[in-house]
């Protein structure tokens, strides 16, 4: 069975430009959950879909959004970037049941 | 307080020793633990997950549970150079419908050969 993917695997941008990340999940799984890992923050959440619902959120400003789609694949979009945003971020994928989750290769922005 | 404390290291072990990994959390509802490896410049690799009280065994990794001390640990045994890595600990509460994953920051291990 394949694994999460992510697309791109590498972005630079700079401040106030948008960036649009995409988590393909694990075949047959319907939860798609986001993180970023930082050097000073660790792994930290940011929301999670289910069945194209945004069911859980963490605590970030509104500036990070995402959505699901009906194959369950997501994205995630960041607005007006800040060099603060500059991160790995990872998504995991599970069936939704408060179960293991698995994750993709990340996403390695950089914000200049 | 953190939600999830681990310490940051660096443990050093020697090869074929046994490497001790400590976590413990706060809320008393977590009823879902997990390790994970990271690699540096890799993403979370599962390791082991347990979600009863006492010990659970894979091959060389073994997951202890102690939900009245709220604690959790991992043992390696023979420890190998390929397990130096940074080891994660994440809780949940392991309701349906609630996927959000607490980590600790981490526990970077080192085998020395």
């Amino acid at each position: 069975k394949a694994g999460v993917t992510q697309t791109p695997r590498y972005l630079i941008k700079t401040r106030g430009q948008q960036v649009t990340l995409s988590c393909s999940p694990i075949s047959g799984h319907r939860s798609v959950s986001w993180y970023q890992q930082t050097p000073g923050q660790g792994l930290q959440f940011l929301f999670e879909y289910f069945s194209e619902t945004q069911r859980n959120k963490g605590n970030f400003p509104g500036r990070f959004s995402g959505r699901q789609f009906s194959n369950s694949r997501s994205e995630m979009n960041v607005s007006t970037l800040e060099l603060g945003d500059s991160a790995l971020y990872l998504c995991a994928s599970s069936t939704g049941q408060g179960g293991t989750q698995y994750f993709g290769p990340g996403t390695r922005l950089l914000v200049l | 307080q953190k939600e999830v404390e681990q310490n940051s290291g660096p443990l050093s072990v020697p090869e074929g020793a046994i490497a001790s990994l400590n976590c413990t959390y706060s809320d008393r509802g977590s009823q879902s633990f997990f390790w994970y490896r990271q690699y540096s410049g890799k993403s979370p690799e599962l390791i082991m997950f347990i979600y009863s009280n006492g010990d659970k065994e894979d091959g060389r990794f073994t997951a202890q549970l102690n939900k009245a001390s709220q604690y959790v640990s991992l043992l390696i045994r023979d420890s190998q150079p390929s397990d130096s890595a940074t080891y994660l600990c994440a809780v949940n509460l392991g309701d349906f419908g609630n996927e959000k994953l607490t980590f600790g920051t981490g526990t970077r291990l080192t085998i020395i050969p």
